[in-house]
């Protein structure tokens, strides 16, 4: 069965960075796109992030453009999210998610979600 | 960036009632809108996708239609596993957007 599990999560301060990861499995991680999608405490879903199947293309939110980096290795069935100059806004569960786009252009849906992982950008 | 508008907020409902849970785009996605559940404390689940079309294993008493710019989720008969918070989401034009969320709670 398909699982994606984040981590890295944690307390960090305000211009500080932090990497997450999600770990896949139970299927073909190289095959399919992936995203990441933030919930900030109490409020409604954002999405953030998208990398191609084959890492070839990737695409941010404006309010992460610039700060965020989004990457996978297919080898390890890993992705990543590299978070540098964090703000308190970033305060938020981090998803991982499948996109059911196989092998061609990302479909934009989530299909798994992983069970997120939280951060806390706070001094 | 395409606004959704979803409407009402909160939905008080008993078992055995029909929900109907609206999604207004702010203009045009064509039919590509999606629909998750999510219960607390848990991630989201996909119901719904391109607007009418249900996922593998989500049962029937879950049916998306559209109108236009409208889009409905409506479940027939609430079952007490449906209480939870209800998303839209759009794909039709970049960045992808999701609604504000209703709550549906047992009345």
């Amino acid at each position: 069965q398909v699982q994606l599990v984040e981590s890295g999560g944690g307390v960090v301060q305000p211009g500080r960075s932090l990497r997450l990861s999600c770990a896949a499995s139970g299927f073909t991680f190289s095959n399919f796109g992936m995203h990441w999608v933030r919930q900030a405490p109490g409020k409604g879903l954002e999405w953030v992030a998208l990398i191609w199947y084959d890492g070839s293309y990737t695409y941010y939110g404006d309010s992460v453009k610039g700060r965020f980096t989004i990457s996978r290795d297919n080898s390890k069935n890993m992705m990543y999210l590299q978070m540098n100059s964090l703000r308190a806004e970033d305060t938020a569960v981090y998803y991982c998610a499948r996109d059911p786009g196989v092998e061609g252009a990302p479909l934009v849906v989530f299909d798994y979600w992983g069970q997120g992982t939280l951060v806390t950008v706070s001094s | 960036e395409i606004v959704l508008t979803q409407s009402p907020a909160t939905l008080s409902l008993s078992p055995g009632e029909r929900a109907t849970l609206s999604c207004r785009a702010s203009q045009s996605v064509s039919s590509f809108l999606a629909w998750y559940q999510q219960k607390p404390g848990q991630a989201p689940r996909l119901l719904i996708y391109d607007a009418s079309n249900r996922v593998t294993g989500i049962p029937a008493r879950f049916s998306g239609s559209e109108s236009g710019t409208d889009f409905t989720l409506t479940i027939s008969s609430l079952e007490p596993e449906d209480f939870a918070v209800y998303y839209c989401q759009q794909r039709s034009n970049w960045p992808p957007t999701f609604g504000q969320g209703t709550r549906l709670e047992i009345k």
